[in-house]
């Protein structure tokens, strides 16, 4: 499965916009990008998928460079509640292998 | 929709005991993934089923853990015996024909002494 990098861990305040990127370097042609993320003591959510251009939905956005070897998620306005891990995957064989993720801090 | 439902929500038991962990997924949908988080291993594919029968059981630990679907709307995820080693979070995940947008259950908490 090709892999992503994240950085392990984000802080930002309330209210404000949050970048998270992703980098995914061995990206093949078709795998498509998504992410998910944790809040404590639940199980993952799905947020956000795309292969090309860039995608909107109610959650987030998701940035994808033109040669999509790095992607970056944003949440446009940060609230407490989207303190969690936030994954950053790359589709293969019907799976979701997923890495340790980032670990983002809201600050009221 | 109720979401994705498991039982029991913890489970602690004894070493060698069996343990049967629970899962409905949300009705019409045609996938169901079993998963496991630790600390140390972070979150795990264990095994995945399409329409009721298994695709991948790749990372199913070893014989100890075994996994059914008898129905679209029921499965089972089984250890006998059980180890200490086994204490984790067991999600149970389904989606429907996109199998990357998957929806997850609240999980079940099981440790083993």
């Amino acid at each position: 499965d090709a892999k992503t990098t994240q950085p392990n861990s984000m802080e930002s305040n309330e209210e404000e916009p949050v970048h998270l990127p992703c980098n995914h370097s061995t990206i093949s042609g078709t795998d498509y990008i998504h992410w998910y993320r944790q809040l404590p003591s639940q199980g993952p959510e799905y947020v956000i998928h795309g292969l090309t251009s860039n995608v909107n939905n109610r959650m987030a956005s998701l940035a994808i460079a033109e040669d999509r070897k790095s992607s970056t998620l944003i949440l446009h306005r940060a609230t407490l509640r989207d303190a969690a891990v936030y994954y950053c995957i790359l589709e293969g064989a019907q799976k979701l292998v997923f890495g340790q993720g980032t670990r983002l801090t809201i600050n009221p | 929709d109720a979401g994705v439902i498991q039982s029991p929500r913890h489970e602690v038991t004894e070493m060698g005991q069996e343990v049967t962990l629970r899962c409905k997924p949300i009705s019409g949908h045609d996938y169901l993934f079993w998963y496991r988080q630790t600390m140390m291993r972070g979150l795990e594919l264990l095994i995945y089923f399409n329409n009721n029968v298994p695709i991948d059981d790749s990372g199913m630990p070893e014989d100890r853990f075994s996994a059914k679907m008898p129905n679209a709307s029921f499965s089972t995820l089984k250890i006998q015996p059980s180890e200490p080693r086994d204490s984790a979070v067991y999600f149970c995940a389904s989606s429907g024909d996109y199998p990357y947008e998957q929806y997850f259950g609240p999980g079940t908490r099981l440790t083993v002494t």
